[in-house]
């Protein structure tokens, strides 16, 4: 069965200060992997996602995340966080043709202004 | 383009009362799926409509969850009795893409917080 592992569950970091939130997935095959975000009061949004090719993806505000098949990972990053970066991260895969999107625990991400 | 709705966007009720939980996907938006979030937990999959059909459910948890889409527009999630469980945030979402592309198109509401006392 797939499942998502979010390393942290709550990172707390000052303005500036560079991002990566770590995640990794089990499943055998070929998947589909997302970062999705969800600032306070708002819906999930999709940060980012990885379907096939680079596998450096660059999503909106300035995130990234790169996919090292080698080590099941996906990790999201952004090199200087602002305030405005405070939210829920929810890592995330699903296996092509499949309706189902499998979903990590999520890392709140606190901004110290 | 409107989004997801979601409604009532929280919810206190006591155990053994029964609540619905209403979804109104993108207009002309075939595919709605239904999400929980327990506290502290995954958000995990409950089910999928294709139009007015059931495609999936085999993320429903019991029978008291009992979820319709009738006419194919907008979609109600009951929980009947509610037990202290049940609590959490439910998402809804929908997506226009054909069969086995859906995660590509995926929009998700607001969610509705279910809380259960």
């Amino acid at each position: 069965a797939q499942s998502v592992s979010q390393h942290n569950h709550h990172v707390i970091l000052s303005e500036a200060a560079s991002l990566e939130l770590g995640c990794n997935y089990s499943y055998g095959g070929t998947v589909n992997l997302f970062w999705y975000v969800q600032y306070p009061g708002q819906h999930l949004q999709l940060l980012l996602k990885y379907f096939s090719g680079d596998p450096l993806v660059k999503g909106i505000k300035g995130f990234e995340a790169e996919f090292i098949k080698s080590k099941f990972s996906f990790n999201l990053r952004k090199p200087s966080v602002q305030w405005s970066d405070t939210a829920e991260y929810f890592c995330a895969v699903n296996a092509p043709r499949d309706d189902k999107i499998i979903f990590g625990k999520g890392t709140r991400l606190h901004i110290l202004p | 383009e409107a989004g997801v709705t979601q409604f009532p966007s929280h919810s206190v009720i006591e155990k053994g009362q029964t609540v619905t939980l209403r979804c109104d996907p993108i207009s002309g938006h075939d595919n709605l799926y239904w999400y929980r979030r327990v506290m502290g937990k995954e958000i995990k999959f409950l089910l999928h409509f294709v139009k007015e059909s059931k495609q999936d459910e085999s993320g429903m948890p019991n029978n008291r969850f009992l979820a319709e889409r009738t006419g194919g527009t907008y979609s109600t999630l009951k929980v009947q009795p509610a037990e202290l469980e049940d609590s959490g945030v439910y998402f809804c979402a929908s997506s226009p893409m054909e069969p086995g592309l859906h995660a590509y198109g995926y929009t998700f509401g607001s969610g509705t917080r279910l809380t259960v006392v």
